[in-house]
């Protein structure tokens, strides 16, 4: 039973640099969500999807982009890499209407440099 | 001021103590509110959610809300070393998806 996965755990960039954070779900769940948490900032939204083909921004999209051809995958596109993305990134799921309970993947740590 | 604020802590207590968490909130406009536990280098994982005001409760853990304060609270009673971790609030409009969450308060309870 494996919930959300999300690889890599770990990824040193350098400035300028692209890469896609991969984020795939077992539950058959409709919505999905990646977010970024920064030390003492919380969980800040980035993109959501409630459904494949559909996408939608949240709180801080600048600087991603995500696509949503199925229903157990949503990737998250860095495309030029900058210091301000630093982060810890969580994908999450939840099923249709109750996005109360999130079910989230354990993280990618993300580092520009 | 941010939507929603959270004592980051860090909050030190022995085993088998009360232990009150907050969150204070500025939106009159949320009316579900979540409590998520964060383990060291793992994801959030939802431990309580309520709706509007009163409490609830489950097991050890309380879940109170305040509306007409703006405020919510997290109690989890005789605390356990398997209980240290970040906890978050969470909070939501009745309409609309997103989550806005605190910034979390670090626990650590020492046998």
């Amino acid at each position: 039973n494996a919930g959300v996965t999300q690889t890599p755990k770990f990824r040193i960039l350098k400035i300028g640099q692209s890469m896609t954070l991969q984020c795939t779900q077992d539950m058959n769940h409709n919505y999905m969500y990646w977010y970024r948490q920064d030390p003492g900032m919380g969980l800040k939204l980035i993109y959501y999807s409630v459904g494949a083909g559909i996408t939608d921004k949240g709180e801080v999209p600048n600087g991603y982009n995500v696509s949503r051809s199925t229903t157990e995958d949503f990737p998250l596109r860095l495309e030029l890499a900058a210091p301000s993305q630093t982060s810890v990134y969580f994908c999450a799921s939840s099923k249709e209407g109750t996005n109360e309970k999130l079910f989230f993947g354990s993280g990618t740590q993300l580092s520009v440099l | 001021q941010k939507e929603v604020e959270q004592d980051p802590g860090p909050l030190s207590v022995p085993e088998g103590a009360i232990v009150s968490l907050n969150c204070t909130y500025s939106n009159s406009a949320f009316q579900y509110f979540m409590w998520y536990r964060q383990y060291s280098r793992k994801g959030p994982e939802l431990l309580m959610y309520t709706y509007s005001s009163g409490n609830k409760e489950d097991g050890r853990f309380t879940a109170q809300v305040d509306k007409s304060s703006k405020y919510i609270s997290l109690f989890i009673r005789d605390s356990q070393p398997s209980d240290s971790a970040t906890y978050l609030c969470a909070m939501r409009p009745g309409s609309a998806r997103q989550l806005t969450f605190g910034s979390g308060t670090q626990l650590t309870v020492l046998p």
